[in-house]
Formats: structure tokens, sequence, C-alpha cells
């Protein structure tokens, strides 16, 4: 079982707007800390979506956001496209471990 | 821009001994960065297993600390993992991952692209 909590799938048709949640406690989302995003495609690396909470790294596209309030977090896709279909996971610090946490991953399928 | 490779064995027998290596190409392991393990079971989440920064200060995962060790190789440029005594549970592909060392916040901006480790008798 996995320290953050995301739902383990999300759909929606291309043009539409999703959201993927990440909820957390009070000793890593909940205590302060930033939390990130990432994409997974099989077989491949994972890629940094979103990180320290809403920003994005070069190259990614401003259809991802992210944003965080309190122990949860929430990464929102706009105009959904067919090669946006992968495995999300968020990921933040938990210092009751001294380390990263993950969520369980969100499988997004496009209709 | 940095990238990492990971190679080691892809299949293993209960109670042995898992040895990977992750390469570090397009930057110095010497560099102000923390460099992780993290795994993925068949069917399950992301699993962080542990840190290594180059003055070979550690961080593990408390579940896997007892098994654990993670060690740098300078000259070579490239960071281990060993796992003791491995299990089925043990089974996953296995990332490593570079943290950069930014104040206030903790994520891993590259990764490799993986390797699977299958522990079957």
């Amino acid at each position: 079982q996995s320290v953050l909590t995301q739902p383990p799938s999300v759909s929606g048709a291309p043009g539409q707007r999703v959201t993927i949640s990440c909820t957390g406690s009070s000793s890593n989302i909940g205590a302060g800390y930033d939390v990130h995003w990432y994409q997974h495609l099989p077989g491949t690396a994972p890629k940094v979506l979103i990180y320290g909470n809403n920003n994005r790294p070069s190259g990614v596209p401003d259809r991802f956001s992210g944003s965080k309030s309190g122990t949860s977090a929430s990464l929102a896709i706009t105009g959904l496209q067919a090669e946006d279909e992968a495995e999300y996971y968020c990921q933040s610090y938990d210092n009751s471990l001294s380390g990263g946490v993950f969520g369980g991953g969100t499988k997004l399928t496009v209709l | 821009q940095v990238q990492l490779q990971e190679s080691g064995p892809g299949l293993l027998k209960p109670s042995e001994t898992l040895s990977l290596t992750c390469a570090v190409s397009g930057g110095s392991i010497s560099s102000l960065n923390w460099w992780s393990w993290v795994r993925q079971p068949p069917g399950k989440g992301l699993e962080w297993i542990g840190e290594i920064h180059h003055s070979e200060t550690t961080n593990y995962n408390p579940s896997l600390k007892s098994r654990v060790t993670i060690s740098v190789d300078e000259p070579r440029n490239h960071f281990s993992l060993r796992l003791l005594s491995v299990t089925a549970a043990d089974t996953a592909v296995y990332y490593c991952a570079k943290i950069p060392m930014t104040p206030g916040t903790y994520y891993m901006d590259v990764w490799g692209k993986g390797t699977t480790v299958t522990v079957s008798s």
C-alpha cells in the first residue's frame, strides 16, 4: 500500500479536462513538503511533469498544471490528447521515513 | 544533460544478493546531487529504496534498511545497489534516479529506463 493515495484510473475524451488527486498525511504533504508529478509510459524512464507543486520543466506543455492544499494535491490536464495516455504518479518527502514517498499511480485513459 | 543507465543480472534465486549498477553520463557523480534507487513491483506503485551523496552519506527506506547498501564509485562515475537475501517480493523493475540538491524540495529530475529483476527458484 502506497503512502500517498491516488485513484487507480481516470478517463476523458480528447479535448476534455481531467484531474488526478493525491492525498497524503501530516508527515508528508501536510507537513508542508512539495508535491511532484511524474508521467510514466511502460518501458520508459518516468518523466517529471510538475515539480515544486506547480512548476513545469522546460518542454512540458502548459496543459499540465499542479496545485496543493493541506494534505492533498492535484494534477490537472486540459485539452486531453491521445499521447497523454500514461500512468501518473505523485511524490513527496516524508519526515517519518526521511525519504521519498509515492502514490500508487493513476492510469489515464483517453477515450 | 545527465543520463542514467542501470545494469545487472535479471534473474536471481531466493536468498541470493541483488547487485545493480547505475552508470552516470553527461555529468559528474561528485556534483551537488543525491543519487537514488526506486523500484516498482509488478502491478504496484513506485517505492523509494534509498539514496547516496558522493560524500557517501546514505538514507534508506526503513522497510529495507537491514538488507540494503548503496555505494558510490567516483572514479567510475557510477553508484550501486546491493540487496541481501532476496525473495519473490523483491521482483520489480529497479530504477536509478538523480535528486537535485534544491533547497526546500526533494524530487527525482532524471531517471534511468529501469532494469527488470526477477526472483524465482
